[in-house]
């Protein structure tokens, strides 16, 4: 099944939004290769975070990454207005396969 | 510029087939991993398969093991999704997607616009 993300959450302009990913040792917690995705409904997502904190060339600062045990975190610092997209996370499994969270729905009030 | 263009999706009835393409461009296609990712209509997005670089590996996610098939063809910059046995939980954008790496740990860097598949 796929990993644990809030279903929404939301946050004012300027602000600091940080969204969770809970997997188990078999993904999430057994590999660093955990990655996150913002995805503006209608077009293709884009990818903002891999191997858990690391940036992809061309992303804003403001996205950070980090994990803990079984459990990944996206922080959105100085939250704007575009920031306001549904946000996905993966990872990579023991299986050789991939799995994706559930998506978390960021609202910027 | 790095391209990923899908086409083949369609309207099908349940039970019957249907072959979705991709093609890459602005990139060295034989060195990447690549996967299929779909999203349904008011769902999220859920993980198809991926087939390694060379194609000497495949994995595909549990619901659709047995009836869908990815394939590549590197001398032809083409990515593949072989969908047999449609059902009607089936239907969503189907999303061609490049990984960083040769296997599929990287992360998907470069996504497809997609291609609909209605069952």
């Amino acid at each position: 099944s796929a990993l644990t993300q809030p279903a929404s959450v939301s946050g004012s302009p300027g602000q600091s939004i940080t969204i969770s990913c809970t997997g188990t040792s078999s993904d999430v917690g057994g590999y660093n290769h955990v990655s996150w995705y913002q995805h503006h409904p209608g077009k293709a997502p884009k990818f903002i975070i891999y191997d858990v904190s690391n940036r992809p060339s061309g992303v804003s600062g403001r996205f950070s990454g980090s994990k803990s045990v079984n459990t990944a975190f996206l922080t959105i610092s100085g939250l704007q207005a575009e920031d306001e997209a549904d946000y996905y996370c993966s990872s990579f499994t023991s299986s050789s396969t991939v799995i994706f969270g559930g998506g978390t729905k960021l609202t910027v009030l | 510029q790095v391209q990923l263009v899908e086409s083949g999706g369609g309207v099908v009835q349940p039970g019957r087939s249907l072959t979705l393409s991709c093609e890459a461009s602005g990139f060295t296609f034989r060195d990447f991993a690549m996967h299929w990712v779909r999203q349904a209509p008011g769902k999220g997005l859920e993980w198809v398969a991926v087939i390694w670089y060379n194609g000497n590996n495949k994995y595909h996610a549990d619901s659709v093991k047995g009836r869908f098939t990815i394939s590549r063809d590197n001398s032809k910059n083409t990515l593949y999704l072989q969908l047999d046995s449609l059902r009607a939980e089936d239907s969503a954008i189907y999303h061609c997607v490049k990984d960083r790496e040769w296997l599929p740990r990287g992360g998907m860097d470069v996504w497809g616009q997609g291609t609909t598949v209605i069952v």
